[in-house]
């Protein structure tokens, strides 16, 4: 069962306009979260997290938006730049001690287009 | 910023040999390394919790036997597969906690991608 769902494995987007990349989680206990930018046989790149005591992160061109209400999230770029294309991955964690904590439970990704 | 450096980025070997992939945190001390692996179009998946001096932590469905685990020092994890086959092909990714106790932080290693032939 997969706790953190990308229901988009894809996205194309014109350049200049907004990116919106959607993620929803089941587990309750998640209260932290993050998104990474993923380049093809590279390491994720961290661009930008976000607490559950917060509804919004900003940084730069990057926003994440959490509903915990409906345990969605979702990250926002704008404006998209051709340099934005790469698999962007949600992730989350929660905070609790013992075996598995602080472990990192990664959605699918959603491939990010930017079209210039 | 914190970095963890991770070798080979690329291993092509035949099949029955063992292949040992190596994280090395550059300029922090990473008490704890989580060793990651992704298939084509899938996400990354945990194998296993690597904690310095003490045994690695496996994920179900992980053989332990096969992907050995070594945190010898607070700067070095490494990941050895063990009698690989074509099935172990895949790109694996090392991750730290930069900060321990704080809830975000992690860094990612360049990957590794394995191919046994």
């Amino acid at each position: 069962d997969q706790q953190v769902k990308q229901n988009s494995p894809s996205l194309s987007v014109q350049e200049g306009r907004i990116s919106i990349l959607n993620c929803d989680y089941t587990n309750s206990m998640f209260d932290y979260f993050l998104w990474y930018k993923k380049y093809p046989a590279e390491g994720p790149t961290f661009l930008i997290s976000i607490s559950s005591i917060k509804d919004k992160n900003e940084d730069g061109r990057f926003t994440v938006f959490l509903n915990k209400s409906a345990k969605h999230l979702s990250l926002h770029i704008v404006p998209s730049q051709p340099g934005d294309s790469a698999v962007y991955f949600c992730a989350a964690s929660a905070t609790y001690s013992g075996a598995g904590s602080y472990q990192l439970t990664f959605g699918k990704g959603t491939k990010l287009s930017v079209i210039p | 910023g914190a970095v963890v450096s991770q070798h080979p980025s690329r291993v092509i070997c035949k099949s029955g040999t063992s292949v040992k992939i190596e994280c090395r945190s550059l300029d922090f001390q990473a008490t704890t390394m989580f060793w990651y692996r992704q298939f084509p179009k899938k996400s990354l998946m945990l194998m296993a919790t690597s904690n310095e001096g003490s045994k690695a932590t496996y994920e179900q469905g992980v053989e332990k036997d096969k992907f050995l685990i070594n945190h010898a020092s607070l700067t070095l994890s490494t990941l050895t597969v063990t009698s690989a086959h074509p099935e172990d092909s895949s790109f694996y990714i090392c991750s730290a906690r930069i900060r321990p106790g704080a809830n975000y932080g992690y860094t990612f290693g360049s990957g590794t991608r394995l191919t046994v032939v």
